[in-house]
């Protein structure tokens, strides 16, 4: 079966300019998650979806950041008025359990740049 | 404050010796670990998992090793192979109370043919 896809692979974007990364997760998955690693640093936790719940935004740095997620398909991360430091990989991961999520099954990642 | 360290930014190994990655965390609620193993334009995938109640998890040519008291824990690879030139994440969580996630930075093993 398909993976989680992320889309666009690269993106190259100009500062103050916006964006939008889309994830589809494994069908069936009910969690889903967004994470961000910039240069030499780890998993930075953003968002957590799962199923119908409000989402956990909580990693979120800053209010230019947001998400949406249509029931238990695809989501899509915004990045407003990007900023030379929201320059990272952005990375999407699917789990079919609630809580613990075990195994998440993550995406290739979206690299983001901004110039 | 990164509760999830990884202090060797990158290990080198011969082909057929031990490969030892090591993790050390900070958070005494952390009780499950995981592994993760990411190859360059890839999203990481999982490795290997233990939880708190035990002190080894084994499966195959990977051994993980969990110190509570030392707050520490290792990835054994044994025999190292080429194909295992990767960067290998840890992550843990608080499994009473958080799904999410603390990774530490990576390191990258080398197995040299």
């Amino acid at each position: 079966g398909a993976g989680v896809s992320q889309s666009p692979s690269n993106k190259v974007t100009e500062k103050g300019k916006d964006v939008e990364l889309r994830c589809d997760p494994i069908s069936g998955h009910t969690a889903l998650y967004w994470y961000r690693q910039r240069l030499g640093q780890g998993l930075e936790f953003l968002i957590y979806f799962q199923g119908n719940s409000a989402p956990d935004k909580s990693g979120l740095p800053s209010d230019r950041f947001s998400a949406e997620r249509t029931g238990e398909s695809v989501s899509t991360l915004t990045i407003q008025r990007t900023q030379q430091e929201d320059s990272a990989v952005y990375l999407c991961a699917s789990s079919a359990d609630r809580v613990p999520s075990y195994e998440q099954y993550f995406g290739p990642g979206t690299r983001l740049t901004v110039t | 404050d990164q509760q999830v360290k990884q202090n060797s930014p990158s290990l080198s190994v011969q082909e057929g010796r031990i490969s030892i990655l090591n993790c050390d965390y900070t958070n005494s609620m952390f009780d499950y670990f995981l592994w993760y193993k990411k190859y360059p334009a890839e999203g990481p995938t999982f490795l290997i998992s233990i939880s708190s109640i035990k002190d080894k998890n084994e499966d195959g040519r990977f051994t993980v090793f969990l110190n509570k008291s030392a707050k520490h824990l290792s990835l054994h690879i044994v025999p190292s192979q080429p194909g295992d030139s990767a960067v290998y994440f840890c992550a843990a969580s608080a499994v009473g109370g958080t799904y999410k996630y603390i990774f530490g930075t990576g390191t990258r093993l080398k197995v040299l043919a």
